[in-house]
């Protein structure tokens, strides 16, 4: 079955860090790949997409993330966060045919302290 | 900006009890999903809906839940005898077709079994 890893559950940062949270997938054909971020209180909204091309995606608010098809990664990365950061950030995977299902990572609480 | 919206924010129910949760889909989308999150958990996917039929459902959706989009806008739930387990925030999803697409969610609506 697919699956979807999300190796930290929870970062604590200091304001004008550099970030990275790792994402890992089971899925041997083609993918597209999500980042995922539900701040407090919120829905969940899309910070950035992958479904073919540069492997290095740029997403809203200064993050971005990289596609290393050779070890399944889609690890998210911004090079210095800000307080309003703070929220919860999932992986989602599906496969790339038409209309099938996120699989999602279980989440990684990010606290960013100003 | 179009949004998925979901009602109720909040329902409180006793075990035993049938509940329905509504959601509208953004109007132009084709495909739309249900998820669901206990707290402290990840967000697991419960059941799509394509051409007003259920394209792909989890172990998750057994008997006790239902799908139906009883006219062109809302997107329903159904939980049939709701258990104490069944206590999650259910996420509605669409997206506009399958495939490079993604997916908006609505703000969730949490289930509390009593």
């Amino acid at each position: 079955a697919q699956s979807v890893s999300q190796h930290n559950h929870h970062v604590i940062l200091s304001e004008a860090a550099s970030l990275e949270l790792g994402c890992n997938y089971s899925y041997g054909g083609t993918v597209n790949l999500f980042w995922y971020v539900q701040y407090p209180g919120q829905h969940l909204q899309l910070l950035l997409k992958y479904f073919s091309g540069d492997p290095l995606v740029k997403g809203i608010k200064g993050f971005e993330a990289e596609f290393i098809k050779s070890k399944f990664s889609f690890n998210l990365r911004k090079p210095s966060v800000q307080w309003s950061d703070t929220a919860e950030y999932f992986c989602a995977v599906n496969p790339g045919q038409a209309g099938t299902a996120l699989i999602f990572g279980k989440g990684t609480t990010l606290s960013v302290s100003s | 900006e179009p949004e998925v919206t979901q009602t109720p924010s909040h329902q409180v129910t006793q075990m035993g009890q049938e509940v329905i949760l509504r959601c509208v889909p953004i109007s132009n989308h084709l495909y739309f999903y249900w998820y669901r999150q206990i707290l402290g958990q990840k967000v697991e996917f419960l059941v799509s809906f394509y051409n007003n039929e259920i394209s792909e459902k989890s172990e998750i959706f057994d008997d006790q839940f239902s799908v139906e989009r009883p006219d062109g806008s809302n997107f329903t739930l159904k939980i049939r005898s709701t258990k104490l387990e069944d206590s999650a925030m259910y996420f509605c999803a669409s997206r506009l077709r399958g495939g490079n697409t993604e997916a908006f969610f609505g703000q969730g609506t949490r289930l509390t079994v009593v």
